[in-house]
């Protein structure tokens, strides 16, 4: 069955430190889809990275960056110069193809991200 | 564009009630999942509809029942509440069903407080 272990249970930073959350997942299919979502305090789930198990590239999107490693099944998520804004939680998920119901996405239990001045 | 968007915000319940949720999907989506998160914890799948029809359902009792309307809106209902059902209830919304990689979008959810 599948699983997303998220291990970091809380992480504070300072203000324009670097931030990397970690995420390992198990599945027994070979296409998956991986997702970063974050979870302000107002609750609204907010979409961040998609991708899927063909496409290893690992990209950088302004502040934020991702390594996805399939060797090791890990999905890191890395916010640069954090800023007070990106205090959330953020959740990692997994959707597989072979379940029927390919949109449902299994999410770890969240790291909460707290960034002070 | 409208997002998703739900109802009511938060609602108080007793221990054997009933309720219903709703949900209104972005505009275009066809397909609507429910996902239950207590506190602390990851948002757990419920069941997703496609087109009206139920298109999967997690590890939850039939006592959790959900409709999907033409128009592709959405209910969630619970009979028999139990306190365990406290929870904040998220609706998502993605046009298909199909495979990941059609993105979810997420509504604001209901906050469920069963005394």
């Amino acid at each position: 069955a599948q699983k997303v272990t998220q291990a970091q249970t809380e992480i504070s930073v300072v203000e324009k430190e670097d931030v990397t959350l970690d995420c390992v997942y198990e599945t027994r299919d070979t296409t998956y889809y991986l997702f970063w979502y974050k979870q302000p305090p107002s609750g609204e789930l907010v979409f961040l990275i998609r991708r899927n198990s063909f496409d290893e590239q690992n990209e950088i999107s302004g502040r934020y960056s991702w390594n996805f490693q399939k060797s090791t099944s890990s999905f890191n998520f890395t916010i640069t110069a954090s800023q007070v804004v990106d205090s959330a939680v953020y959740f990692c998920a997994l959707s597989e193809l072979s379940t029927g119901t390919a949109s449902k996405l299994t999410f770890g239990t969240g790291t909460r991200l707290q960034v002070t001045l | 564009e409208t997002g998703v968007t739900q109802s009511p915000t938060h609602l108080i319940k007793t221990r054997g009630q009933q309720v219903t949720l709703r949900c209104s999907s972005q505009s275009g989506h066809n397909t609507v999942s429910w996902y239950q998160q207590a506190l602390g914890q990851g948002p757990q799948f419920i069941f997703q509809y496609y087109r009206e029809e139920e298109n999967g359902r997690g590890n939850f009792p039939p006592r959790f029942s959900g409709l999907q309307f033409p128009n592709y809106s959405s209910e969630l209902n619970v009979n028999a509440l139990e306190l365990d059902d406290s929870a904040l209830y998220l609706c998502a919304s993605s046009l298909g069903a199909g495979a990941g990689y059609n993105e979810q979008f997420f509504g604001p959810g209901t906050r469920l407080t069963v005394l």
